[in-house]
């Protein structure tokens, strides 16, 4: 039931862009994207809703893909904020599925370098 | 608004003790979930509810017992703990649609 995320972790320098990948096996009703720092709650960053809006604020964007039920976020011009873990999470509509049921990615650790 | 608040913030059970880990939030959230997360595993799914009086099981649900007698709170029991329940707990609440979760600071459990 878990999506599954690619790359399970990046490395950059500042100013450097990075695109985070988030596919699934069931057809898909929302993407959730959130980002978590070391001993912290994850933080949420932005939901995609099936339509494949695209979405973003300040450098960071994402896309979702409905026909292939994958969603991508895109770090531009990375700032040393930006470390930290990144999930992605969805919720389905296919069969015997119901919303309210989030199920995360295992994540991906993402470093940026002065 | 206080948001979600869970306590307590750590914890160390003996195998086999039960306990009760608590979640209550302040904004009116119908939806409610319990994440546990383990090192290379990401968060995964115990049980959330979609309103009052409505749970379901997630992916990993052995082991734990929720109940939603009102909006605001939604415990966790573990009925006896063993150190496979080891782990951070998070729960997260949101108006759902196309909103996001909002998550609690987490409870370091540790099982021995």
């Amino acid at each position: 039931q878990q999506p599954v995320q690619s790359p399970q972790a990046v490395i950059l320098r500042e100013g450097e862009d990075a695109v985070i990948n988030c596919s699934s096996s069931k057809a898909l009703y929302s993407v959730h994207w959130y980002r978590q720092k070391h001993g912290e709650a994850p933080v949420f960053l932005m939901i995609l809703l099936k339509g494949g809006e695209q979405k973003g604020h300040d450098k960071i964007s994402a896309s979702f893909n409905e026909k292939k039920q994958q969603s991508s976020l895109y770090l531009t011009a990375s700032q040393l904020s930006y470390s930290g873990t990144y999930f992605c999470g969805t919720e389905s509509v296919a069969r015997g599925s119901t919303l309210g049921r989030l199920y995360f990615g295992r994540g991906t650790q993402l470093t940026v370098w002065p | 608004n206080a948001g979600v608040t869970q306590t307590p913030k750590f914890q160390v059970l003996k195998t086999g003790q039960s306990m009760t880990l608590q979640c209550a939030q302040d904004m009116n959230h119908e939806y409610m979930s319990w994440y546990r997360q383990d090192p290379g595993m990401g968060l995964r799914l115990i049980h959330y509810s979609v309103g009052a009086g409505i749970t379901d099981q997630g992916e990993v649900p052995n082991g734990y017992n929720v109940s939603r007698s009102t909006t605001e709170d939604f415990p966790l029991r573990l009925l006896s703990a063993a150190p496979s329940q080891t782990s951070v707990y998070f729960c997260a609440s949101s108006p759902g649609g196309s909103y996001g979760y909002t998550f609690g600071s987490g409870t370091r459990l540790t099982v021995v």
